[in-house]
């Protein structure tokens, strides 16, 4: 079944530096690639995604890279702010046949001023 | 645009006890999703829903758990009996339809503690 590895779990950045998230998958068959923010006691939402005829996609501070050959893609922030201290889940989409997202187990970034 | 409603937000039961989780998706939303968030852990889909019929269940403990969408819009999760291991939020989600690229907008939650 589908299977998505999160890493790492936990992620301390000061303020102003990048941070990486990175996730693969096993399916062969996964065709997009959302990744959600969930701040502490709330819902998750969806701050990027891409799909898998793309490598790459930005979004001011927020890029996701995808390498399909190696089934892994990864959440990167630039000049990271407190307000982006969070739990990030990365997911994958399998069209094939059951529509469905499976995350991954989060990465909880903390931002240090 | 109003978002994705559910109730309770808290439930504190004891094990055996009954619970039911209600939700309202966004008007206009075919596919709605239940997921359980244990905590630290990403969400896992227990089912999903186009309209009123059952598209994947495949991960629902079926002994326990049940799920409606009966008209097509609300719908509501039960767990009878709770075990202590159901303890974990449970997420309503929904997208216009089921396929790529449709957004899956996250209810609130239900924070379940099972005593």
């Amino acid at each position: 079944g589908e299977n998505v590895e999160q890493h790492p779990s936990t992620l301390s950045v000061q303020e102003g530096d990048s941070a990486v998230i990175k996730c693969t998958y096993s399916d062969s068959a996964s065709n997009y690639f959302p990744w959600y923010k969930q701040e502490l006691g709330k819902r998750p939402q969806l701050i990027i995604d891409i799909r898998s005829n793309v490598g790459e996609k930005k979004d001011q501070r927020i890029a996701v890279t995808l390498n399909k050959t190696a089934k892994h893609f990864s959440l990167h922030i630039t000049e990271t702010q407190p307000e982006d201290s969070a739990v990030y889940f990365c997911a994958e989409y399998s069209g094939a046949g059951s529509y469905q997202l499976t995350f991954g187990k989060g990465t909880k970034l903390s931002v240090i001023p | 645009e109003a978002g994705v409603a559910q109730s309770p937000r808290y439930k504190i039961i004891e094990k055996r006890q009954s619970v039911a989780f209600w939700c309202n998706p966004i008007s206009g939303h075919a596919t709605l999703y239940w997921y359980q968030q244990i905590l630290g852990q990403g969400p896992k889909l227990l089912i999903q829903f186009q309209n009123n019929g059952v598209v994947d269940d495949s991960q629902l403990p079926k002994d326990r758990f049940s799920a409606e969408r009966l008209k097509g819009v609300d719908s509501t999760l039960k767990i009878q009996p709770a075990k202590l291991e159901d303890s974990a939020v449970y997420l309503c989600a929904s997208s216009q339809g089921p396929k790529m690229g449709n957004e899956q907008f996250f209810g609130p939650g239900t924070r379940l503690t099972v005593l």
